[in-house]
């Protein structure tokens, strides 16, 4: 298996523009996660989803992101408009529920987000 | 806000050495994770220990857990320069999500 995929691996973009950030997860795997990655916040968990059912949206910071997972294989993750404190390391991760505790999560290589 | 939180944040030792680090948090939880990032990349998982397990081994890893404590400590044996890259604990709360919250990391520098 090819693991967690995610495009672009940068992305710069000029304030105000939408941004769009693509994941496509483990076949098979029924969990798939958006993670932010900062040098002061950490890594923060925006959203996850469940069988391609938002589950829980409450780390996304503002009305301006948005998370769609329109079928098993792929997820998005859009930024519009986006604003310089967006700049950061997005994270996708997927995992197999059942098999969380033996795996844990497979995460992408993620996408360096800057807004200039 | 993290509930794990690793101590030191850096650590810098020649090869050969052994390396420790530890992760502490604040509510009871139901098992905690232990994840590897090397420069530009994502996070590879190493290990995971249930709470009501004490030690786990995995080749020259082994990590421990204090639950009265509330902590966890990471054991790399004869580390390798290789083993240079950010270490995270990830802990899920009791009584929540099961999602794991990860904590800011501690930062490996293995001279060789």
């Amino acid at each position: 298996d090819a693991g967690v995929i995610q495009s672009p691996r940068h992305e710069v973009t000029e304030m105000g523009q939408e941004v769009t950030l693509r994941c496509k997860p483990i076949s098979g795997h029924d969990y798939l996660f958006w993670y932010r990655q900062t040098m002061m916040r950490g890594l923060e968990l925006l959203i996850y989803f469940n069988n391609n059912v938002p589950i829980d949206d409450s780390g996304m910071p503002e009305d301006r992101f948005s998370a769609k997972m329109p079928n098993a294989s792929f997820s998005t993750l859009k930024i519009q408009p986006s604003e310089p404190r967006d700049s950061a390391v997005y994270f996708c991760a997927s995992s197999l529920g059942t098999q969380l505790y033996n795996y844990g999560y497979t995460f992408g290589s993620g996408t360096r987000l800057t807004v200039v | 806000s993290q509930q794990g939180e690793e101590d030191p944040q850096a650590l810098s030792i020649q090869e050969g050495e052994n390396a420790t680090m530890n992760c502490s948090y604040k509510t009871s939880i139901n098992n905690l994770q232990w994840y590897r990032q090397n420069s530009g990349r994502g996070l590879v998982h190493l290990i995971l220990i249930r709470s009501n397990e004490r030690e786990k081994h995995s080749g020259r890893l082994r990590v421990t857990l204090d639950t009265s404590k509330k902590s966890s400590s990471l054991l790399i044996t004869a580390s390798r320069a290789a083993d240079t890259a950010s270490y995270f604990c990830a802990t899920d709360a009791t009584g929540g999500s099961y999602i794991p919250t990860f904590g800011r990391g501690t930062s490996l520098i293995v001279h060789p």
